[in-house]
């Protein structure tokens, strides 16, 4: 399984963009790079995720490297609802076996 | 709705003592998985199942049993518990491929006393 590291914590600014890195150096040419989210108390939710093109939905983007060796996700306007740790994975394609690990932190201060 | 459920949510009980964390989804998908999440260690996978009566060891398999006798149902039993599996534990489920969503559900908080 590919390897993810993410810096532990992040702080940001209410309405501001947040832009939450992951290297993924070992990733293989087929794995998923997917991104949860966990808030307190809560289990871990869907964020986003992708394979080789950059990826948008309503919560957020992802950008991801030329080379796929990191990826980025872009939270466009931080709100304090968005206070949690992120979890950055890489999944094989054939199945759906998700390993986690330490997350980043994020703290939106108003 | 398309959820995933776990009962109970919250559970104390006493060492040796069996029990079991039902999980059951009602989104007809074939994987589902186990994980335990404890401080300063995050979430740690237990077992998956990859379909009807097929599972696997994650990277904590000791001290846990699953069974999948139905697609919807996977439960995590504990035979013999002991105080080392106080934790948070969650269940998910998505269809087979990395290219999918998966869901979580809301947790069992176990204390082993």
């Amino acid at each position: 399984d590919a390897k993810t590291t993410q810096p532990n914590s992040m702080e940001s600014n209410e309405e501001e963009p947040v832009h939450l890195p992951c290297n993924h150096s070992t990733i293989s040419g087929t794995d998923y790079i997917h991104w949860y989210r966990q808030l307190p108390s809560q289990g871990p939710e869907y964020v986003i995720h992708g394979l080789t093109s950059n990826v948008n939905n309503r919560m957020a983007s992802l950008a991801i490297a030329e080379d796929r060796k990191s990826s980025t996700l872009i939270l466009h306007r931080a709100t304090l609802r968005d206070a949690a740790v992120y979890y950055c994975t890489a999944i094989p394609y054939n199945n759906n076996d998700m390993r986690f690990g330490a997350g980043t932190r994020l703290t939106v201060k108003p | 709705e398309a959820q995933v459920t776990q009962n109970p949510r919250y559970l104390i009980t006493v060492t040796g003592k069996k029990l079991t964390v039902t999980c059951s989804q009602n989104m007809n998908h074939e994987y589902m998985s186990w994980y335990r999440q404890d401080p300063g260690l995050g979430l740690r996978q237990i077992y998956y199942s990859m379909n009807v009566e097929v599972t696997d060891k994650g990277d904590v398999p000791e001290g846990y049993k699953v069974s999948r006798k139905e697609k919807r149902n996977f439960p995590l039993i504990l035979e013999s518990p002991s105080p080392n599996q106080t934790s948070l534990y969650f269940c998910a489920s998505s269809p087979p491929r990395g290219g999918n969503e998966q869901f979580f559900g809301p947790g069992t908080r176990l204390t082993v006393l």
